[in-house]
């Protein structure tokens, strides 16, 4: 059974518009959450991440939300850019850390220009 | 400075057989993961080590997959007898400290066949 669910296989936004990006999860043990980007042919590589004592973090162009009551958090990007088609993978860990990391299935991610 | 690598790119081997997955993690990288994402689902934690000993391999599927830290430099990860359900894509990463972000290598595609 999948704990950290991403329920959309794939995602197309204009370039300049939001993209968002949604991730659930069902362990309450987890509490550090993280976004990791690929390209094709490349290991996932670390976009972002947000610790469950936060609701926000942001970096630049991308947000990270974090609703732990509905265990829901999503990816924001803003202003979308060509460069940023990936596969895009939630991650979730309960050590607080980058450990034993639990991903999702992946977004995949297209911005049109 | 070289990322993480890992060998081969891609393998393909027939049931039955033995195959070594092998990864380099970053120079002066103690802690070193394993994971897998088999059928295009989600990336599972297999392994870390810290340095050459075992320090959670709680995500190993079975006594079929053997890692090795030898030195505690690069790993191995031995899969025999290979079965049709063990392909997918190996990726390693390590990170300085468990707290660290990990730095994940490009993967390897095992396909049994």
């Amino acid at each position: 059974d999948q704990q950290v669910k991403q329920n959309s296989p794939s995602l197309s936004v204009q370039e300049g518009r939001i993209s968002i990006l949604n991730c659930d999860y069902t362990n309450s043990m987890f509490d550090y959450f993280l976004w990791y980007k690929k390209y094709p042919a490349e290991g996932p590589t670390f976009l972002i991440s947000i610790s469950s004592i936060k609701d926000k973090n942001e970096d630049g162009r991308f947000t990270v939300f974090l609703n732990k009551s509905a265990k829901h958090l999503s990816l924001h990007i803003v202003p979308s850019q060509p460069g940023d088609s990936a596969v895009y993978f939630c991650a979730a860990s309960p050590s607080g850390s980058a450990r034993q990391l639990t991903f999702g299935s992946g977004t995949q991610l297209t911005v049109l220009p | 400075e070289a990322g993480v690598t890992q060998f081969p790119s891609h393998s393909v081997i027939e049931k039955g057989q033995t195959v070594t997955l092998r990864c380099d993690p970053i120079s002066g990288h103690d802690n070193l993961y394993w994971y897998r994402r088999v059928m295009g689902k989600e990336i599972k934690f297999l392994l870390h080590f810290v340095k050459e000993s075992k320090q959670d391999e709680s995500g190993m599927p079975n006594n079929r997959f053997l890692a090795e830290r030898t030195g505690g430099t690069y790993s191995t990860l031995k899969v025999q007898p290979a079965e049709l359900e063990d392909s997918g894509v190996y990726f390693c990463a390590s990170s300085l400290s468990p707290d660290s972000e990990a730095f994940f290598g490009q993967g390897t595609r095992l396909t049994v066949v």
